[in-house]
């Protein structure tokens, strides 16, 4: 079975901390995101990898910068975090097949910025 | 990109199948159907996907109508287990974007025992 982890469950800072969030997936897919997920606003794609060294953009960028130097590992950080960023975020990995477009997610990591 | 729309929220009785529809009336003929749940206090996870038939795996049915505009997912016996936020998305199988998947609000299955 694909395994997509994340380093924390939960995790509290403080306001202009900068954050860390890893993830790993052991199936050697391409394709890693990082999602957000707030209430009555669904999963919000914050970043996306296709290779190592590799980023795009997603929906909600701003205030995140993510990492990628291995395969396995996809890194997202928070520069300074705000408390507008206390959210529930979300890592995921693909192998990316026209037919057949399946991300496999990680349990999340429920934030807390005070 | 193509929306879906789902009901906010349905319920079951355990063991009874549940039926749970998806329109995409602005479907393109590349985009596949997907669905996804999401249990409490967890990521999302596949359930099943497909394009133009009706496909079958070991969690849940899709049928898929014949101009694709909707399509419905059918869990055969539902169980307290299945309660969770399911997810009709569409995946572009051509063009730019081709990786994205955009989660909506999904809609909410209480199964009551």
């Amino acid at each position: 079975d694909v395994k997509v982890t994340q380093s924390s469950r939960y995790l509290v800072k403080r306001t202009g901390e900068k954050v860390f969030l890893e993830c790993v997936q052991d199936m050697d897919h391409e394709n890693m995101f990082w999602y957000r997920q707030d209430p009555g606003l669904g999963l919000r794609l914050i970043y996306f990898s296709y290779d190592v060294k590799m980023k795009e953009k997603g929906d909600i960028p701003e205030g995140y910068s993510v990492s990628r130097e291995k395969k396995e590992r996809f890194s997202l950080i928070l520069e300074s975090a705000s408390t507008n960023q206390t959210s529930m975020y979300l890592c995921a990995s693909s192998l990316w097949r026209r037919e057949k477009n399946i991300q496999y997610f990680g349990a999340g990591t429920r934030l807390s910025v005070l | 990109d193509a929306k879906t729309t789902q009901p906010n929220s349905m319920e079951s009785n355990e063991e009874e199948p549940v039926h749970l529809p998806c329109n995409h009336s602005t479907i393109s003929g590349t985009d596949y159907i997907h669905w996804y749940r999401q249990l409490p206090s967890q990521g999302p996870e596949y359930v099943i996907h497909g394009l133009t038939s009706n496909v079958n795996n070991r969690m849940a049915s899709l049928a898929i109508a014949e101009d694709r505009k909707s399509s419905t997912l059918i869990l055969h016996r539902a169980t307290l287990r299945d309660a969770a936020v399911y997810y009709c998305i569409l995946s572009r199988g051509s063009g730019g974007s081709n990786y994205k998947l955009t989660f909506g609000k999904g809609t909410l299955l209480t199964v009551n025992p």
